[in-house]
């Protein structure tokens, strides 16, 4: 079972590329998102869905698009990168409502470290 | 607006001794509250969830506790270990109101030292 998978795991960018960082589960969560973890700031929420075809801002959305065309699957897009998306990524599911005790814990991948020259 | 805060930012302790991390939540409007460690260059591993009914849960030398009407959980670690050397972060979900669907809401964690 492999859980969370996060490509590529290190990526430099030079300013003004774009890129995809991919994100997959294989647990059939309905839930996924994506954080941005920087020194001092901690963990902030980029964008999530709860399902396919279903997606929402975070706290911090501004230059990233995503997509949700399966359950499976929910890349993170670059769309013109900048030296302050210098990051580590990571990509996080759960099931959407969890009803017994111990369902609705959030799952992690091990993250994509991106410099932005 | 929700805010998360973890007391102390870093923490050195000799191996064996007993030690708590602290957490605390401005707003006590959760659905529940996990906390997760996080090793140098690695992504985040769950280590307990609280639901917003329950007031403590164990796993191994771990335990969490949770008082929602005051905003806070502990995290203690009985015996520590060089091993048990992370980060340790938690983070705190609400219901499913509004338009946030239950997103989590970090601190910035505890920086956790134990020396041999």
């Amino acid at each position: 079972n492999a859980g969370v998978t996060q490509t590529p795991k290190f990526q430099v960018l030079k300013t003004g590329q774009s890129m995809t960082l991919q994100c997959a589960q294989d647990m059939n969560h309905e839930y996924m998102s994506w954080y941005r973890q920087d020194p001092g700031m901690g963990l902030r929420l980029i964008h999530y869905s709860v399902g396919a075809g279903i997606t929402d801002q975070g706290e911090v959305p501004n230059g990233y698009n995503v997509s949700r065309s399966t359950t499976e699957d929910f890349p993170l897009r670059l769309l013109s990168a900048a030296p302050s998306q210098t990051s580590v990524y990571f990509c996080a599911s759960r099931e959407r409502n969890g009803v017994s005790v111990n369902t609705g814990e959030l799952f992690f991948g091990e993250g994509s470290r991106l410099t932005v020259l | 607006k929700q805010e998360v805060t973890q007391i102390p930012a870093a923490l050195s302790v000799p191996e064996g001794e007993n030690l708590v991390l602290n957490c605390s939540f401005t707003d006590s409007a959760i659905y529940n509250l996990q906390w997760f460690r996080q090793d140098p260059g690695k992504g985040l591993t769950s280590l307990l969830l609280i639901q917003s009914s329950q007031r403590e849960q164990t796993s191994g030398r771990l335990n969490a506790s949770l008082d929602k009407s005051s905003g806070r959980s502990t995290l203690y670690i009985a015996a520590s270990q060089p091993g048990d050397s992370a980060t340790y972060l938690c983070a705190v979900r609400h219901g499913d109101y509004g338009g946030s669907q239950g997103n989590l809401i970090f601190g910035k964690g505890t920086k956790l030292s134990v020396k041999p």
